[in-house]
């Protein structure tokens, strides 16, 4: 099966502009996280959705970053205005349905950031 | 609140050895898991071994498995036969339950392995 689709793979931009990027999940899988990934760190949740709802948002900067999943396929995460400290990686995830004990987290190769 | 320690900021291996990467948590959750993924440098995180609160033996999954000591708190990864390709960030995780939602995963700073010809 395909995996998880992130794009674009890069993205350089000026502080104070705006970013989106795009996330199409694996086939069936209703749950989707977007994760930030700074230089040196591990990642760290931003928002999970179920579906095309929100379960878990307490991570996200909410004055500058918004998501969305609309119909429950594929999600954008945006940026606006960015900061420079918003320079990271961003990481795209997703997980097929169910709670069984292992049930892991697909990850997308994820989108680069750099804020000048 | 839960917290995942990885204190080993970068490790080398010879190839052919085996490595072990030390992962210690903090949770007052009876019920948690345990998470390996590897990070090459191509970005995507790939999982590699599953160890849950509850069971009784240590996972396995192929070159890779888990020491399990429940009663430390650690949760350490042993990759046997070391392979140039093994080269990457490792990131240990544990699966966080809040509010009812599931599987949101805490990760530690990662360890850096360097596999040596």
């Amino acid at each position: 099966e395909a995996g998880v689709a992130q794009s674009p793979r890069y993205k350089i931009i000026e502080k104070r502009q705006s970013v989106a990027f795009w996330c199409n999940p694996i086939s069936g899988h209703a749950t989707l996280y977007w994760y930030q990934q700074i230089l040196g760190q591990g990642p760290k949740l931003l928002i999970q959705f179920q579906n095309n709802g929100v379960v878990d948002d307490s991570q996200l900067p909410k004055d500058r970053f918004s998501a969305e999943r609309l119909k429950g396929v594929d999600s954008t995460l945006k940026i606006q205005p960015a900061k420079l400290e918003d320079s990271a990686v961003y990481l795209c995830a997703s997980r097929r349905p169910g709670t069984g004990a292992r049930n892991e987290q697909f990850f997308g190769p994820g989108t680069r950031l750099t804020v000048l | 609140a839960q917290k995942i320690t990885q204190t080993q900021p970068g490790m080398f291996v010879q190839e052919k050895e085996a490595v072990t990467l030390d992962c210690t948590y903090d949770t007052s959750d009876p019920s948690y898991g345990l998470f390996w993924y590897k990070q090459p440098s191509s970005g995507e995180m790939i999982f590699l071994i599953y160890q849950g609160s509850y069971d009784q033996q240590n996972a396995t999954e192929g070159r890779y498995s888990l020491n399990f000591q429940k009663a430390r708190k650690s949760a350490n990864l042993v990759i046997s036969a070391s392979q140039l390709g093994d080269s990457a960030m490792y990131f240990c995780a544990m699966r966080e339950i809040v509010s009812g939602a599931t599987n949101k995963l805490i990760f530690g700073t990662g360890t850096l392995l360097a596999v040596q010809p």
